[in-house]
């Protein structure tokens, strides 16, 4: 099946630095990748659609210029989390629609990211 | 994006005993998910469900939708320790995103 490559997989940062997360469709094409984030013991919540080509539509709430999102090319997307604070950390997940007809979603394995 | 309820929040059974989680979503859906999360890891897709079905099966799973009450739920019957996890529903509202529950935790113990 379609797989969504995530890394890294764990980071720890300074204050102040960015930290660039990346997401690789393997083998499949994906015109849309979603980012979603993650809080200890909580739901994941939509950050950002990023469709290849364009610029990346954000959920209410999150800040544009903080999570910067590129979708350049159809298998890769990345996420750029700039000016991090111990606040940001959390665990960050992509997920590509893989089956328009089927619903089918796959998923990242998750980058756990540390500010420190 | 609303994110429904999901109980129980967290949920202690013992090996060979069935675990029934509950979800309830607010608006109209083309279709819902489960999902199942190892601690610190990625999401796996358990099932899906749409929205003119009532009931579906896939192994030990069952998941029943009750479009009326906004409300699904996942069964798996004969637990095992290793069904230890977080899971999670996700319905599809119609704009291809995802809007997921709140979760419930689920400890087997052998």
């Amino acid at each position: 099946g379609a797989v969504v490559s995530q890394h890294p997989s764990w980071v720890i940062c300074k204050s102040g630095t960015s930290v660039k997360i990346e997401c690789r469709s393997l083998d499949f094409q994906a015109t849309t990748m979603f980012w979603y984030r993650q809080f200890p013991k909580q739901s994941l919540m939509l950050m950002a659609t990023s469709n290849e080509g364009s610029k990346a539509t954000y959920e209410q709430g999150v800040e544009k210029d903080k999570f910067l999102i590129n979708h350049a090319s159809l298998t890769l997307s990345t996420l750029t989390v700039t000016s991090a604070h111990p606040e940001d950390s959390s665990f960050y997940i992509c997920s590509q629609i893989v089956n328009r007809a089927n619903y089918g979603y796959t998923f990242g394995s998750g980058t756990r990211l540390t500010v420190v | 994006s609303q994110q429904g309820e999901e109980d129980p929040q967290a949920l202690s059974i013992q090996e060979g005993e069935n675990a029934t989680m509950n979800c309830s979503y607010k608006t109209s859906i083309n279709n819902l998910q489960w999902y199942r999360q190892n601690s610190g890891r990625g999401l796996v897709h358990l099932i899906l469900i749409r929205s003119n079905e009532r009931e579906k099966h896939s192994g030990r799973l069952r998941v029943t939708l009750d479009t009326s009450k906004k409300s699904s739920s996942l069964l798996i019957t004969a637990s095992r320790a290793a069904d230890t996890a977080s899971y999670f529903c996700a319905w599809d509202s119609g704009y291809s995103t995802l809007t997921f529950g709140k979760g419930t935790m689920l400890l087997v113990s052998p």
